[in-house]
C-alpha cells in the first residue's frame, strides 16, 4: 500500500519569497513523482514532473527528489499571489501486468502566498 | 485538441436515487482513470480502465458502485442508490496508457445527494 504525506498547512509565505512543499512516501519502489496544482473549485493540473535523483528545474518551479530518504520537495521562487492552491504530489503509477494504481495522492499542502 | 471533458458539470439528487457521471477521455489516451473529492480531503482513487477493461474494481467504494468504458472512449461511472456520503467532486483523468504517463484531468462532476 502506497503512502504519501504532506503538511496539509496552510503554508503562509510572503509574496517574493521561495515557497518550500514537500512530500514523503512510503513506497520504496516508487521511481518518479508527480507535482499537480489544485486551484480552489478547480481540477488538479500537472506542474512537474520528476524521475531523477536531484533537482529539476522549470521556470520559477523546481522539484527536488531524493529516493535514499524517500521525499520529494517542490520549490517555488518568487512566489505570487497566482501560486495560492493546493500542491498535491504522487508516485507514478506502475503497471504490473496483473493491474495497476491510479495516483496515490498526498492530501495536499494549502499555500497562501500573501501580497 | 480537446482536454477531458465530464458531464454532468453538477448533479443534486435525492438519497435512493440512481446517477450516472460521464466521462469523455482526450482522443487518442487509452487510459482512463475515476477519482472522487470529497469536501476538503484528498483525492482518492477508485477505478481505471485501459480500453474496455478494468482489472481492479477493488477501489470501488461499495457495490453500488459500477463503471464501463465502450469503445475504449467514453465511460460512464453509475452510482446506485446514492447515500449523502457519496457526495462529493467525481473527477475523470485521461492518460497515454497505463502505468506511466501524466494523467489529466476534467473539470470534475459535483455530486450533491440530499
Amino acid at each position: 500500500q502506497k503512502e504519501v504525506e504532506q503538511n496539509s498547512g496552510p503554508l503562509s509565505v510572503p509574496e517574493g519569497a521561495i515557497a518550500s512543499l514537500n512530500c514523503t512516501y512510503s513506497d520504496r519502489g516508487s521511481q518518479s513523482f508527480f507535482w499537480y496544482r489544485q486551484y480552489s473549485g478547480k481540477s488538479p493540473e500537472l506542474i512537474m514532473f520528476i524521475y531523477s535523483n536531484g533537482d529539476k528545474e522549470d521556470g520559477r518551479f523546481t522539484a527536488q527528489l531524493n529516493k535514499a530518504s524517500q521525499y520529494v520537495s517542490l520549490l517555488i521562487r518568487d512566489s505570487q499571489p497566482s501560486d495560492s492552491a493546493t500542491y498535491l504530489c504522487a508516485p507514478e503509477g506502475r503497471y504490473s501486468g496483473g493491474g495497476a494504481d491510479g495516483l496515490t495522492f498526498g492530501k495536499g499542502t494549502h499555500l497562501i502566498i500573501q501580497p | 485538441g480537446a482536454g477531458v471533458s465530464q458531464s454532468p458539470s453538477n448533479k443534486v439528487t435525492e438519497k435512493g436515487k440512481d446517477v450516472e457521471l460521464r466521462c469523455d477521455p482526450i482522443s487518442g489516451h487509452t487510459a482512463l482513470y475515476w477519482y472522487r473529492q470529497s469536501l476538503g480531503q484528498g483525492l482518492e482513487f477508485l477505478i481505471y480502465f485501459q480500453g474496455n477493461s478494468a482489472p481492479d474494481k477493488s477501489g470501488l467504494p461499495s457495490d453500488r458502485f459500477s463503471a464501463e468504458r465502450t469503445g475504449g472512449s467514453v465511460s460512464t461511472l453509475t452510482i446506485q442508490r446514492t447515500q449523502q456520503e457519496d457526495s462529493a467532486v467525481y473527477l475523470c483523468a485521461s492518460s497515454l496508457a497505463t502505468g506511466s504517463g501524466t494523467q489529466y484531468f476534467g473539470p470534475g462532476t459535483r455530486l450533491l445527494v440530499l
